[in-house]
């Protein structure tokens, strides 16, 4: 069936440096697309989102790409920071407004 | 910052009780949502509510669940027989409009024993 994906479970990085989270979708009818972070202890926290007529949205610190020739989102995040750590969830609308999200992948900021 | 509360924090309750799970909206909210997070899994919707009526219900979203706005200000989640796989995190959401950006509460964990 249709769903959405992350490459990978976990992300380690170390302060300073540039974070890319991946995420795969396969639902073609997919218009809508929308990051979240999630803090342990706390509930989805919307990030950026990006609409299926756009390659790329920028954000404060934070850039979506999406590339519907394959299917795939990544979410970059510039000078990750401490903070940053958390795990992060893409995920998709396709003409509902309810989100199906993805798996998540845990980003761990190494100061 | 308006917020989205949830009570309780975390409730533990034995196989076979009903629990309700309680979410505060943010006040000029209209639309209101829960969804579940077994651990390690993904968010899944459970069901979206507005004008004190069901909007949308996923398949998990079977007869022993059920959702009402009692008093105008509470969103709650009741489910009657609960069972072990019930166990997760619930999170009620809302938004102000029927539109993409839904604002999370806390959560709370639900342990059935």
């Amino acid at each position: 069936g249709e769903s959405v994906g992350l490459h990978l479970p976990t992300l380690s990085v170390q302060e300073g440096d540039n974070s890319i989270i991946n995420c795969a979708y396969s639902n073609s009818a997919s218009d809508y697309f929308i990051w979240y972070k999630q803090e342990s202890g706390k509930g989805p926290q919307f990030i950026i989102d990006i609409r299926s007529n756009m390659d790329k949205r920028q954000g404060q610190r934070v850039t979506v790409l999406l590339n519907k020739t394959v299917k795939h989102l990544s979410l970059q995040i510039a000078a990750t920071q401490p903070g940053d750590s958390a795990v992060y969830f893409c995920a998709e609308t396709g003409g509902s407004y309810i989100p199906t999200f993805g798996r998540g992948t845990s980003l761990i900021v190494h100061p | 910052e308006p917020e989205v509360t949830q009570t309780p924090s975390h409730q533990v309750t034995q196989m076979g009780q009903e629990v309700i799970l309680r979410c505060v909206p943010i006040s000029n909210h209209l639309y209101f949502y829960w969804y579940r997070q077994i651990l390690g899994q993904k968010v899944e919707f459970l069901v979206s509510f507005y004008n004190n009526e069901i909007s949308e219900k996923s398949e998990i979203f079977d007869d022993q669940f059920s959702v009402e706005r009692p008093d105008g200000s509470n969103f709650t989640l009741k489910i009657r027989s609960t069972k072990l796989e019930d166990s997760a995190m619930y999170f009620c959401a809302t938004t102000a409009q029927r539109d993409y950006t839904q604002y999370f509460g806390p959560g709370t964990r639900l342990t059935v024993l």
